[in-house]
């Protein structure tokens, strides 16, 4: 129902490797977010911006970095995969008005062997 | 500490049956209150939002109260269907920044059964 995408949906992966987790939005909006999260746990926000050329980290430290140059677009890259990186990552968006509800995708699980 | 807390943790009913799951929160100050249902392997999908000013508020079967004095909310699912069967998280949103920060619960898992 949300015009959100995320590729791959699963990767698996050997250690040490470089990745990139793709995330695009139709729906025009400014803000986008990447979560992680671990199975029966909280959602954690690892990265946010509010737009191009906007990126922030976010409340649980991660090894990974993100980049903005168009507004539908925001890839989520890790230099060097380590089983520690292992996990579920949610990406997101949502419009510029406070109440508005965060559109999600539908996830890649990652794993790093 | 900001914290949204949810019980119970997993819950098992037959279909038809009717359920109430309850959040907790100490988060200050207070924006809004959501309720997001994920399926597994899939992404959270919006069911409700309320302000401060809402004490209630219906999606389909879903019907979420809000009590910002007690800092509790509930979400009540009526003559539920196997397709409920789904984590169903709590997030709560501080006025602190524009952004306008999201706490999250770890959700209730619900399973309907036939």
């Amino acid at each position: 129902e949300a015009d959100i995408y995320q590729t791959p949906r699963y990767l698996v992966i050997g250690t040490g490797k470089k990745i990139t987790l793709e995330c695009s939005q139709t729906m025009g909006h400014d803000k986008m977010y990447w979560y992680q999260q671990d199975p029966g746990m909280e959602l954690h926000l690892i990265h946010y911006s509010y737009g191009v050329n906007s990126t922030e980290k976010g409340d649980l430290s991660s090894e990974s970095t993100v980049s903005r140059i168009r507004t539908e677009h925001f890839p989520l890259t890790l230099e060097s995969a380590r089983p520690s990186h292992t996990s579920q990552y949610l990406c997101a968006s949502s419009g510029d008005r406070e109440n508005q509800p965060q559109h999600f995708g539908d996830g890649t699980r990652l794993s790093i062997l | 500490k900001n914290q949204v807390e949810q019980s119970p943790q997993s819950l098992i009913i037959l279909e038809g049956k009717n359920c109430t799951l309850q959040c907790n929160y100490t988060v200050s100050p207070f924006s809004n209150l959501r309720w997001y249902k994920q399926d597994t392997g899939r992404g959270p999908v919006s069911l409700t939002i309320m302000t401060f000013s809402e004490n209630t508020k219906s999606n389909g079967r879903y019907t979420a109260t809000l009590d910002a004095d007690t800092k509790q909310s509930s979400l009540h699912i009526t003559a539920s269907q196997l397709s409920d069967s789904a984590s169903y998280i709590c997030v709560v949103s501080d006025r602190g920044s524009t952004l306008g920060r999201l706490y999250f619960g770890r959700g209730t898992q619900l399973t309907v059964w036939p």
